[in-house]
């Protein structure tokens, strides 16, 4: 079975500093991997995923993650946090982006 | 293109109601999947439905059902409401319905926030 280990339930960093959000999976089989954002009151925004090209992921707003299999580790970063990062952040995995199996979420607060 | 719409937005109901959630998938999206989120936790997968027919079932008790109209809209439907039911209820369209290994990029809807009181 696919599971997802999200290290942190709460990140807070300064504008500016770097963004670390760590995500580890469990997954019988090379996956897909995911990270969603999550704004108060809103639903699910694709932030970058990994589908077995390039381990660096580059995605939307300056993120970007790394897939590493010796590690099952996903995690997500940004060189410089902004105000407007400030949100929850969802990794998840899946075997073909069915059926998604998410984190229990990281709530990143960007100090100013 | 309007992306995947949701209704109603906002929901109130009291122990032992029915409930009824609506979902509108991106024009040309023929995959209906729904999530439930509560509070503080991630989604978690309640069905998949793909040309009218079920694709997916998470561990959700029989409660919970769902179908998938001919315009590929679908409707889910609680029965029996509990308190442990007040959720953020995801809608998410895709595509097709991909094998294992084949991706398939979901877009989520902005939810409907179930309250049970």
């Amino acid at each position: 079975a696919q599971s997802v280990t999200q290290l942190g339930s709460h990140v807070s960093v300064s504008e500016g500093a770097l963004v670390l959000l760590r995500c580890n999976y469990s997954s019988s089989v090379p996956p897909y991997l995911f990270w969603y954002v999550q704004y108060p009151n809103q639903g699910l925004q694709l932030l970058l995923k990994y589908t077995s090209a390039a381990t660096l992921v580059k995605g939307i707003n300056g993120f970007e993650a790394e897939f590493k299999k010796s590690e099952t580790s996903f995690h997500l970063t940004k060189p410089s946090a902004h105000m407007s990062d400030a949100a929850e952040y969802f990794c998840a995995v899946s075997k073909s982006g069915n059926k998604l199996v998410f984190g229990a979420g990281t709530i990143l607060r960007v100090k100013s | 293109d309007a992306g995947v719409t949701q209704s109603p937005t906002h929901l109130i109901k009291t122990r032992g109601q029915h409930v009824t959630l609506r979902c509108s998938p991106i024009s040309g999206h023929k995959s209906v999947s729904w999530y439930q989120q509560v509070l503080g936790q991630g989604p978690q997968f309640i069905f998949q439905y793909y040309e009218k027919e079920e694709r997916g079932r998470g561990n959700f008790p029989d409660r919970f059902s769902a179908r998938q109209f001919p315009n590929y809209s679908s409707e889910l439907n609680v029965n029996a409401l509990l308190l442990g039911d007040s959720a953020l209820y995801l809608c998410a369209s895709s595509k097709r319905s991909a094998r294992d290994y084949e991706y398939n990029e979901q877009f989520f809807g902005p939810g409907t926030r179930l309250t049970v009181l």
